[in-house]
């Protein structure tokens, strides 16, 4: 079975600083994981994903995630936090079997906060 | 990545009455679509799964009745919530799915509030 678990509810950074929104992961099977942001009240924007290429990988805004086997993580990071970072960040796991197109496990989000 | 619209954004109806979502894919002929409900700080759940042509595929717990889903073309796909009560208010979101060598990737729509009263 596979499952997504995001370790941090809340996140708060000065902007400025330095953002890790931390991520493990479960699964049989080898995954496609992504991270998707969410502004109050929109929809899911998709930040960058995995998908068993190169381990790590290069989002929009400045987000970058690296996909660590050993330890099933998929953290993201970004160097410098921007008030317009502040959003909810969902890590999302899909499994690339044929017999289940489409089904994606999403952690339960992490709330980035930014203060000036 | 795919553009995907949703119409309306935001509906307030009174209770009994039925409300019909929108979910386009602007750039891009989508076989399948997704629906998603989300509470207040809550992750998404997924509904049902909508493929052109034929019935929607619904996940465990979801009354198909309740949630009637029809995706007629390949950029269009509707959710409507019938005889709507205040437990049905939430944000429903769709996703299209594009698929690739190396999997798929689900690109989300704005969402649709609602608010039954």
């Amino acid at each position: 079975a596979q499952s997504v678990t995001q370790l941090d509810s809340h996140v708060s950074v000065s902007e400025g600083t330095p953002v890790l929104l931390r991520c493990n992961y479960s699964s049989s099977y080898s995954p496609s994981l992504f991270w998707y942001v969410q502004h109050p009240n929109k929809g899911l924007q998709l930040l960058l994903k995995y998908t068993s290429a190169a381990t790590l990988v290069k989002g929009i805004n400045g987000f970058e995630a690296e996909f660590k086997k050993s330890e099933t993580s998929f953290h993201l990071t970004k160097p410098s936090a921007h008030m317009s970072d502040a959003a909810e960040y969902f890590c999302v796991v899909s499994d690339n079997r044929r017999s289940n197109t489409g089904k994606l496990i999403f952690g339960q989000g992490t709330t980035l906060q930014v203060k000036p | 990545g795919a553009v995907v619209s949703q119409h309306p954004s935001r509906v307030i109806c009174k209770s009994g009455t039925s409300v019909k979502i929108e979910c386009r894919s602007l750039d891009f002929q989508a076989t399948t679509m997704f629906w998603y409900r989300q509470f207040p700080k809550q992750s998404l759940m997924l509904m049902a799964t909508s493929n052109e042509g034929s019935k929607a595929t619904y996940e465990q717990g979801v009354e198909k009745d309740k949630f009637l889903i029809n995706h007629a073309s390949l950029t269009l796909s509707t959710l409507t919530v019938t005889s709507a009560h205040p437990e049905d208010s939430s944000f429903y979101i769709c996703s299209i799915g594009q698929r690739a060598p190396a999997g798929e990737t689900q690109y989300f729509g704005p969402g649709t509030r609602l608010l039954v009263l």
